[in-house]
């Protein structure tokens, strides 16, 4: 049982360049979230998604879209990526209800755009 | 719109000894979920525990223990006989209990040391 994968695990982009993070758990989660962790600042929700299809934004989207085509899959885009976008990148996955409510993670991407 | 606070960035602790790092959230609804993880140097990000806001008794697991108090909103860890293994940042996180379009928000995090 893999859980929540994040691939890739480490990429530099250069400023202007564009790249797509992919997200896939297998726990057949409905809820899926994006956040990105900075030193200081802790986890801040970029978008999230309640279902295949939805998508809504968080605390920080500016600067980046989603997609939730199928409900295992949760893709991050940058589409100009800036200095400002480096960061780890966490995806996370959770049911809507239950006794098991907390966030599954990924191991994390870590993003430098240069 | 829901807030997590965590106080103490940074905080150290004898080895076998108790540490208790807050946590105070501010909301205006009644059913929700709280949790702790811990982020130890792999980036990891492993559930600690987790109470439901409903429940009066405080959650432990193991030398884990929370102090939840809901009428002030806190939602304290204590770590007892702290292992060097605690070292890690640690994390509040809240979620909604009733809100369909709810979402995970986590505190800024403190940075426990565990000194041999």
């Amino acid at each position: 049982n893999a859980g929540v994968t994040q691939t890739p695990k480490f990429r530099v982009l250069k400023t202007g360049q564009s790249m797509t993070l992919l997200c896939a758990q297998d726990m057949n989660h409905e809820y899926m979230y994006w956040y990105r962790q900075d030193p200081g600042m802790g986890l801040r929700l970029i978008h999230y998604s309640v279902g295949e299809g939805t998508t809504a934004k968080g605390e920080v989207p500016d600067g980046y879209n989603v997609s939730r085509l199928k409900k295992q899959n949760f893709l991050l885009g940058l589409e100009s990526a800036a200095p400002s976008q480096t960061s780890v990148y966490f995806c996370a996955s959770s049911y809507s209800h239950g006794p098991y409510t907390e966030a599954f993670f990924g191991q994390g991407t870590r993003l430098t755009v240069v | 719109a829901q807030t997590v606070t965590q106080s103490q960035p940074e905080m150290s602790v004898q080895e076998a000894e108790t540490v208790t790092l807050s946590c105070t959230y501010d909301t205006s609804e009644s059913d929700y979920y709280l949790f702790w993880y811990k982020q130890p140097p792999s980036r990891q990000m492993i559930l600690v525990i987790r109470q439901e806001a409903y429940k009066q008794q405080n959650a432990t697991e193991n030398r884990f223990s929370v102090n939840f108090q809901k009428a002030a909103k806190s939602f304290s860890l204590k770590i007892s006989d702290s292992q060097l293994g605690d070292a890690a940042m640690y994390f509040c996180a809240y979620r909604s209990f009733m809100n369909r379009d709810d979402k995970i928000i986590f505190g800024k995090g403190t940075r426990l040391h565990i000194l041999p």
